[in-house]
C-alpha cells in the first residue's frame, strides 16, 4: 500500500509556457503533500508544503507566483510551473504524508522530468 | 556546512558488503532514514531508525546509529548489481516527518 503517482513522468515544453504536474495518493488520503526539486547529482530541495483546502507554505527562495500549488482534494496536489524557462528544467518529486504511520509518514512519487527548451 | 553529509561515491565488488556513511548536525533528530533512488525514478524508503535505537537490521540491510557522534551508516550485505543506485540519508526533527536530505551516495556495484 501507500502508492503515490505523478503525471506526467516527463515533459518537454517551450520557454514561456506553463506546465502542470499532478501528484496523486492512490490508496490513502493525504492532507499534506510536499513538492521537491532535484538537480542532477544534488539532493532533494523542499519547495513547498501543500495542505488540502488551504494555501501552500513555500520554502525560502521559492517563488510562489511561479510555482503554483493547488491541493483541492485529499488525494491530489498539482504543481504548475508558470512561464517556464530553461533554468526551471529539473526533476520534480512529490511526496504524500500518510497520517498514523510513524517514522515513515512520507511516501514519494516517481518524479517528473521537466525540460524547458 | 550542510545539515546532512555523505560521501558522493562508493564502488564495491558484487558479493562484498557495502557501507554507506552519513553524518548529521542536529542532535534533536527524531527519525533517520535511508532512501534509495534508481536512475530516473523517485525515492524508495529502504529503512528508518528511531533516534533512541542503536541498530536496526532488515534482511541484508543493517543500520547503525551513533548518536554521540551523530553518525549513521547503512550496511548492505552481499551487494548485488541491482543495488546500484543513489542512497540518500535523511533526518527529521521533532514532530515533523519532513526529512532533510543529504546529497546522496552513488553506489556502483561491479562484477
Amino acid at each position: 500500500g501507500a502508492v503515490v503517482s505523478q503525471h506526467p513522468s516527463w515533459v518537454i515544453c517551450k520557454s514561456g509556457t506553463s506546465v502542470k504536474i499532478e501528484c496523486r495518493s492512490l490508496d490513502f488520503q493525504a492532507t499534506t503533500m510536499f513538492w521537491y526539486r532535484q538537480f542532477p547529482k544534488q539532493s532533494l530541495m523542499l519547495m513547498a508544503t501543500s495542505n488540502e483546502g488551504s494555501k501552500a507554505t513555500y520554502e525560502q527562495g521559492v517563488e510562489k507566483d511561479k510555482f503554483l500549488i493547488n491541493h483541492a482534494s485529499l488525494t491530489l496536489s498539482t504543481l504548475t510551473v508558470t512561464s517556464a524557462h530553461p533554468e526551471d528544467s529539473s526533476f520534480y518529486i512529490c511526496s504524500a504524508d500518510r497520517q498514523g504511520v510513524s517514522g515513515r509518514g512520507q511516501f514519494f512519487g516517481p518524479g517528473t522530468r521537466l525540460t524547458v527548451l | 556546512g550542510e545539515d546532512v553529509e555523505q560521501s558522493l561515491f562508493l564502488s564495491v565488488r558484487e558479493g562484498d558488503s557495502s557501507v554507506i556513511n552519513c553524518t548529521y548536525t542536529d542532535s534533536s533528530s527524531t527519525y533517520l532514514y535511508w532512501y534509495k533512488q534508481e536512475p530516473g525514478a523517485g525515492l524508495q524508503l529502504l529503512t528508518y531508525i528511531f533516534s533512541n535505537m542503536d541498530m536496526k537490521q532488515d534482511q541484508r540491510l543493517t543500520v547503525l546509529l551513533n548518536k554521540k557522534d551523530k553518525h549513521l551508516s547503512l550496511r548492505i550485505a552481499d551487494t548485488q548489481t541491482g543495488d546500484s543506485a543513489i542512497y540518500f540519508c535523511a533526518e527529521s526533527i521533532g514532530g515533523s516527518y519532513i526529512p532533510t536530505f543529504g546529497r546522496g551516495t552513488s553506489l556502483i556495484v561491479h562484477p
